[in-house]
């Protein structure tokens, strides 16, 4: 399995307040992915990390900000809580992006509940 | 707009039989089809790919079907095993694309002793 943590594993929150998801990686692998996970829409992507520093949008990164200061950590930040942004929370890294060669590996999850 | 489409929410299956799941796509820039297994409270697996200049690709008892014309791709899984009950997705990105995956619902196999 590809050294992947997630944390933290579960969390309630309340609405309006910030949360910081943490994805940590032993693989020394560039790129690192954000997803959510709810019921009838499979796996969206939120943002998404090149390299250290260097982060783009997903398709449903409204709500959320992300920061990679070293290349083992990506942190998944939701600015204000929304109830809609209770979902489980998927990280995962890639090492090669290149034809023939796009498979990622996925964390354990963070289920995310928001009241 | 769903760019990949799993139609079937489910699917049961006897034990020994084959298992086939369906994805259908709309985005001709796609090249690239990858299927993911995921168990509850796990994160997806990894389970088979196939680039867009093949039309079959096969490992064990999974294999992927490309048909390109009609922009859908299959997974046959035989003989069936209790151990392949969970949610499948399949997976789709553009040469280019950093890599980003586009995802569809998922389907729920259940494989019945």
């Amino acid at each position: 399995d590809a050294g992947i943590t997630q944390s933290p594993r579960h969390k309630v929150t309340e609405t309006g307040t910030p949360v910081t998801l943490r994805c940590h990686q032993t693989e020394n692998h560039r790129y690192m992915y954000w997803y959510r996970q709810d019921p009838g829409h499979g796996l969206r992507l939120i943002h998404y990390s090149y390299g250290v520093k260097d982060t783009d949008k997903g398709e449903v990164s409204d709500g959320y900000s992300v920061s990679r200061s070293k290349t083992e950590d990506f942190l998944l930040t939701l600015e204000s809580a929304t109830s809609s942004q209770t979902s489980v929370y998927f990280c995962a890294i890639s090492g090669v992006v290149r034809a023939g060669s796009y498979e990622q590996y996925f964390g354990p999850g963070t289920r995310l509940t928001v009241t | 707009d769903q760019q990949v489409k799993q139609n079937s929410p489910s699917l049961s299956v006897q034990e020994g039989r084959i298992s086939i799941l369906n994805c259908d796509y709309t985005n001709s820039m796609f090249d690239y089809f990858l299927w993911y297994k995921k168990y509850p409270a796990e994160g997806p697996t990894f389970l088979i790919s196939i680039s867009s200049i093949k039309d079959k690709n096969e490992d064990g008892r999974f294999t992927v079907f490309l048909n390109k014309s009609a922009k859908h791709l299959s997974l046959h899984i035989v003989p069936s095993q209790p151990g392949d009950s969970a949610v499948y997705f399949c997976a789709a990105t553009a040469a280019g694309n950093t890599g980003k995956l586009i995802f569809g619902q998922g389907t729920t196999l259940q494989v019945k002793p």
